[in-house]
């Protein structure tokens, strides 16, 4: 089973509007952080926003939040008053095992959904 | 302060051979962590160096090894590569404290075998 799902592959959004991606994920583990990253052309993975399992707050930064709904293994990403520099692919990812001093596996990444702000 | 910085940006290589990346973290980041991130398989977790240590390793062969220097500076290496190994491979640094978030990434080497 997939591990994060991102189900819109591609969203086209106007400019200035409030763009939500959605992200659902798996896991067992009681211990999990949740990442989103923005990756343009050019490659580079953008850190967006972190959100720790046991974060009682949404996590927020900027312009984006995280609307994160444990109970439904939901990670949805908000993008207020979009911009068109924010056109790019946009990944969530997770990190199971994130207990101090506990092992933990690398992220696991969502396919992904491409973003495009229109004028 | 500086980013994550990875060389080669780009390079091509012929089946067969042997490639090595290179990888400097943040400033003060200990861990290093390798992806590969191919069309068709989307990003995939490789390994992950703490204190030059592999403390994880992803679902990959042989083949794909790497290290960590006293600097923290990464390298990784693909012996007798593949078409397949054509990917962009990414590295990450963090401080190496899981609870903190911290996970950033580098431009990342785009890797074409022919």
């Amino acid at each position: 089973a997939q591990k994060i799902t991102q189900t819109q592959p591609g969203m086209f959004v106007q400019e200035k509007e409030a763009v939500t991606l959605d992200c659902t994920y798996d896991t067992s583990d009681p211990s999990y952080g949740l990442f989103w990253y923005k990756q343009p052309s050019s490659g580079e993975m953008i850190f967006l926003i972190y959100q720790g399992s046991y974060d009682q707050q949404n996590a927020t930064e900027g312009r984006y939040s995280l609307n994160f709904q444990k109970a439904r293994k939901s990670a949805n990403l908000v993008i207020s008053a979009s911009q068109l520099g924010d056109s790019a692919m946009y990944f969530c990812a997770m990190r199971e095992g994130e207990a101090e001093g506990g092992g933990a596996d690398g992220l696991t990444f969502g396919k992904g959904t491409h973003l495009i702000i229109q004028p | 302060k500086a980013g994550v910085t990875q060389t080669p940006r780009y390079l091509i290589k012929t089946r067969g051979q042997q490639v090595t990346l290179s990888c400097s973290p943040i400033s003060g980041h200990r861990s290093v962590s390798w992806y590969q991130q191919t069309p068709g398989q989307g990003l995939q977790f490789l390994f992950e160096y703490f204190s030059e240590t592999q403390r994880n390793k992803g679902n990959f062969p042989g083949r794909f090894s790497g290290r960590q220097f006293s600097n923290s500076r990464s390298e990784m290496n693909v012996s007798t590569l593949e078409l397949g190994d054509s990917a962009l491979y990414l590295c990450a640094s963090s401080i190496g404290d899981r609870n903190t978030g911290e996970l950033f990434f580098g431009e990342g080497s785009r890797l074409t075998v022919l």
